[in-house]
């Protein structure tokens, strides 16, 4: 079965420091990545995703992530985060064999201190 | 514009209860999911509808029922609400499998049962 590890359940970091948020998936078969942000109170909201083509991925907010195949992890970084990115950030894989699901992280809670 | 709404923002009910949460998109979507987040534990799969009727298992379906009459309708039932399923509900549809898996979420239902 698929399960997908995100090993930091939080993350504190100085305003306009670089974050890295590690995930890790376990698959033998092609997968789609993808990073889900949660603001207090709201649902998710897409991110970035991975299909196919180039492993570094750029999504919104000046977020990239990129797919490491051999290493099979797909790690959200920023270069200088701000206080409006403290949130709640989840990593999610879904089989490339045509199965309707995804698997989700447990989630990583990125605090941006002042 | 992506949308999906759920019924609550915020729900309070009692042990025993029959509760009814319904969940709502506007996309002509094929799939529709209904997740519980509780922290630690991340995202978890209750059901999922892959079309009108049809209705698959997810990781935690104990407790939980689910009716899909019409493609933009998807509802969970709590048969008989209990304490340890006050939880955050989300709901989240998306197109078929493959390139186009990625989901979209509505805002969340907070229940508490009492």
């Amino acid at each position: 079965a698929q399960s997908v590890t995100q090993l930091d359940s939080q993350v504190p970091v100085f305003e306009e420091a670089p974050v890295e948020l590690r995930c890790n998936y376990s698959s033998s078969v092609s997968v789609y990545l993808f990073w889900y942000v949660q603001y207090p109170n709201q649902g998710l909201q897409l991110l970035l995703k991975y299909l196919s083509g180039s492993t570094l991925v750029k999504g919104i907010n000046g977020f990239e992530a990129e797919f490491n195949k051999s290493q099979t992890s797909f790690h959200l970084r920023k270069p200088s985060v701000h206080i409006s990115d403290t949130a709640e950030y989840f990593c999610a894989v879904s089989e490339g064999t045509g199965a309707n699901n995804l698997f989700f992280g447990t989630g990583t809670r990125l605090t941006v201190i002042p | 514009d992506v949308k999906v709404t759920q019924s609550s923002r915020y729900l309070v009910k009692r042990t025993g209860e029959k509760v009814f949460l319904e969940c709502v998109q506007d996309m002509d979507h094929e799939n529709m999911f209904w997740y519980r987040q509780d922290p630690g534990l991340g995202l978890r799969l209750i059901y999922f509808s892959y079309d009108v009727k049809m209705k698959e298992k997810g990781d935690i379906p104990e407790g939980y029922s689910v009716s899909r009459e019409k493609k933009e309708r998807f509802s969970l039932i709590l048969e008989s609400a209990s304490t340890n399923q006050t939880s955050m509900y989300l709901c989240a549809s998306s197109v078929l499998a493959g390139v186009r898996s990625e989901q979209f979420f509505g805002p969340g239902t907070r229940l508490t049962v009492l």
